[in-house]
């Protein structure tokens, strides 16, 4: 069955330091991904997404992703974190011409 | 590009009421989607249009619920006598049909509360 799976519920790390977060599918085909960020009682803004091609993708707000097929992984990353990027970030795969969601993974950040 | 806009932001609504919840999708966006977000949780697909057709239901999607999208423009979502296991964010997404590639975005929720 399709899946997303994000196994980090909540990290927390310091303003300045790097960040990856872990997203894994569960898919038979060539998956197409998606990283969104959720502020609090906000909607869901797209970072990134990858349909094909380069498997290094750049987002929005410095942030990028890779595409590790022999992994079924699609890790977001971010070199140096900021205050404002606390929020809760969802990975999701496209099935069937819809996202499937993962849980999310909250992000605290600490000055 | 205005985005795609819900309206309300917030509903309080007591049980068994009806409610309503409408969508604006960015223009020339011709698939329009509904999920449902509960606290924790990432969002659940609910059903999506293509145009006026509504193409998909989920099965959280009881009798209870029903979508229109007419004229292929904006969709109202509607909830006939609602449940306390209603209460949930609802968001609306749009995107352009590209193949099998559509790139989606959503706007900021109506958050729904049952009392």
């Amino acid at each position: 069955a399709q899946s997303v799976t994000q196994p980090d519920i909540h990290i927390t790390v310091s303003e300045g330091a790097s960040l990856e977060l872990r997203c894994n599918y569960s898919y038979g085909a060539t998956p197409y991904l998606f990283w969104y960020v959720q502020s609090p009682g906000q909607g869901l803004q797209l970072l990134l997404k990858y349909f094909s091609g380069d498997t290094l993708v750049q987002g929005i707000k410095g942030f990028e992703a890779e595409f590790k097929r022999s992994q079924s992984s699609f890790n977001l990353r971010k070199p140096s974190v900021h205050w404002s990027d606390a929020a809760e970030y969802f990975c999701a795969v496209v099935r069937h011409d819809k996202l499937i969601f993962g849980t999310g993974t909250r992000l605290q950040v600490f000055p | 590009d205005t985005g795609v806009s819900q309206d309300p932001r917030h509903k309080i609504t007591k049980r068994g009421q009806n409610v309503t919840f409408r969508c604006d999708p960015i223009s020339e966006h011709n698939r329009l989607y509904w999920y449902r977000q509960t606290l924790g949780q990432g969002p659940e697909f609910l059903t999506y249009f293509q145009n006026e057709a509504q193409l998909e239901k989920s099965r959280l999607l009881s009798d209870r619920f029903s979508a229109e999208r007419p004229k292929g423009s904006f969709s109202t979502l509607e909830i006939q006598r609602t449940e306390q296991g209603d209460s949930a964010m609802y968001l609306c997404a749009s995107s352009f049909d590209s193949g099998g590639r559509p790139t989606i975005y959503f706007g900021e929720g109506s958050w729904l509360t049952v009392v």
